[in-house]
């Protein structure tokens, strides 16, 4: 199967903790993307992870590629209420034709 | 990176009547895309507007419902026909780059009524 299972489906936090967010698949998938959708917007690509135990950060977000490439988690440090938004998990199936997991729904409060 | 603009941004008709998105783009591409995204839910791919030629749909969607024009490399709109409270979401226009990047318009949320 291609399916992406992102997990949790929801998380409400307070401003200033820590969490994380997965999207597993049963398939080895040869690169992933994270994107982030806020609000009466379209989803907005953050990282591509591609190599096999890569991480990637950015600012406040670190991003891992699982060793065997099924797996990858994203975890933001000192939650800010702008990280507010659904984080997608997704990858490309050839052509451009990208599947994308259900989604992680983060509430930031303040 | 591409600058997408699509219109309506949102709307609100009638079960039974048609509705045409529009989405234009500030370069030439060559791949363009329409998603649906159902409330509360995720994005399906409709279909890739084939410029000069037919689109190519995604099972489940067909072109009686959902016909697609993309008559040049910077344009597409979309129609959702004969329209239910089913097919209530927002319907979003993406392009894609290279290294399999995806740029989308902000969207366009309809409710049917």
């Amino acid at each position: 199967t291609q399916l992406l299972e992102q997990s949790p489906q929801f998380l409400s936090i307070q401003e200033g903790e820590n969490l994380t967010v997965y999207c597993n698949s049963s398939s080895v998938f040869s690169s992933l993307q994270w994107y982030r959708q806020e609000p009466g917007e379209g989803p907005v690509l953050l990282v591509t992870v591609v190599t096999g135990g890569e991480v990637k950060k950015l600012k406040r977000l670190t991003f891992q590629f699982g060793d065997a490439r099924k797996d990858s988690s994203l975890h933001i440090t000192a939650a800010q209420t702008g990280d507010t938004g659904l984080y997608l998990c997704a990858r490309d199936t050839g052509g451009f034709k990208t599947i994308f997991g259900a989604g992680t729904r983060l509430f930031v409060k303040a | 990176s591409a600058v997408i603009s699509q219109k309506p941004s949102r709307d609100i008709c009638q079960r039974g009547t048609s509705l045409t998105i529009q989405c234009q783009v500030d370069s030439q591409v060559t791949m363009m895309f329409w998603y649906r995204q159902q409330p509360g839910q995720s994005l399906t791919l409709i279909a890739t507007a084939n410029q000069g030629s037919e689109a190519t749909y995604e099972s489940g969607f067909v072109i009686d419902k959902f016909p697609i024009s993309r008559p040049n490399l910077t344009f597409s709109t979309l129609t959702v026909s004969n329209m239910s409270p089913e097919d209530s979401s927002i319907y979003l226009c993406s392009v894609g780059s290279g290294n399999e990047k995806l740029f989308f318009g902000s969207g366009t949320q309809l409710s049917v009524l």
